[in-house]
C-alpha cells in the first residue's frame, strides 16, 4: 500500500454513460498524476496538478475527459459520453514538488465499456 | 505516445539466476526510474538515477544509465518467484513538467 487511493477499483458501464473516478493523493504530496493504461502497454499521461491548478493535459485527453482537484487535496476524472476505447486502467499517482519526481501510484480503476 | 522501448518485451528465468532489462529513451531527461507492477495493481517505485548519474544500486537492483546513448539497463541479481512482475521504465523530462514518459515495460517471469 502505498498511501495513495482510488475509488472504484472496478467499474462496468454501457457506452454512452458518464463515469467519474476519485483519487486520494498522500495528504502531504501537492502534485497529483492521472495516467491510463491498456493491455500490455506501459502507463500514458493523461494530466497533473500542482494544487489545485491543473498545469498540463496530454492530447490524449479528449473534450469528454475532464478532470478536477478542487481543493488541492483529492481529485476526480470524468468521463462523458464513454466509448469502447476508453475501456483501460486509469491510474492515479501523487509526488512532491521538490525531490525527484518520485511518484507513488495507487491501485487503479478498471474500467470497461460494454 | 511513448517515450521508449523496453527489451526484451517478455523474459523468463530460474530462480537464483540474473535478470537484465534495457530501456531506450528518445528525449534528453532529467531523470530516469524503474517501476514494478504486478498483475492487475499500481505500480511500485525502485529506483530513480539522475542524468549525471552511470550507475546505482538498491539491494539487489543495479540500474545504469548511459545519456549518450539514451539507454538504461536494470538488473535483478538473485532473482526470487516474487519477482514476477511487468517493469517498466519512466523517463522525466528536463523542464521538470512532472509528468513521466514510460516504456513499454518487460514481462519477467522467475521459475521456481
Amino acid at each position: 500500500d502505498t498511501g495513495v487511493s482510488q475509488d472504484p477499483r472496478h467499474k462496468i458501464t454501457k457506452r454512452g454513460q458518464n463515469v467519474t473516478f476519485r483519487c486520494d493523493p498522500i495528504s502531504e504530496h501537492n502534485r497529483l498524476y492521472w495516467y491510463r493504461q491498456t493491455l500490455g502497454q506501459g502507463p500514458e499521461f493523461l494530466t497533473y496538478f500542482q494544487n489545485e491548478a491543473q498545469l498540463e493535459k496530454s492530447r490524449l485527453l479528449s473534450d469528454r475527459f475532464s478532470a478536477e482537484r478542487p481543493k488541492g487535496s483529492f481529485s476526480t476524472l470524468e468521463i462523458q459520453r464513454t466509448e469502447q476505447g476508453d475501456s483501460a486502467m486509469y491510474l492515479c499517482a501523487s509526488s512532491l514538488v521538490l525531490g525527484n519526481n518520485e511518484q507513488f501510484f495507487g491501485p487503479g480503476t478498471r474500467l470497461t465499456v460494454l | 505516445s511513448q517515450q521508449g522501448e523496453e527489451d526484451p518485451q517478455a523474459l523468463s528465468i530460474q530462480e537464483g539466476e540474473n535478470a537484465t532489462m534495457n530501456c531506450s529513451y528518445k528525449t534528453s531527461i532529467n531523470n530516469l526510474q524503474w517501476y514494478r507492477q504486478n498483475s492487475g495493481r499500481g505500480l511500485v517505485h525502485l529506483i530513480l538515477i539522475r542524468s549525471n548519474e552511470r550507475e546505482k544500486h538498491s539491494g539487489r537492483l543495479r540500474v545504469t544509465l548511459d545519456t549518450s546513448k539514451k539507454s538504461s539497463s536494470l538488473l535483478i541479481t538473485a532473482s526470487r518467484a516474487a519477482d514476477t512482475a511487468s517493469y517498466f521504465c519512466a523517463t522525466a523530462t528536463s523542464g521538470n513538467t512532472g509528468k513521466l514518459i514510460f516504456g513499454q515495460g518487460t514481462t519477467l517471469q522467475v521459475k521456481p
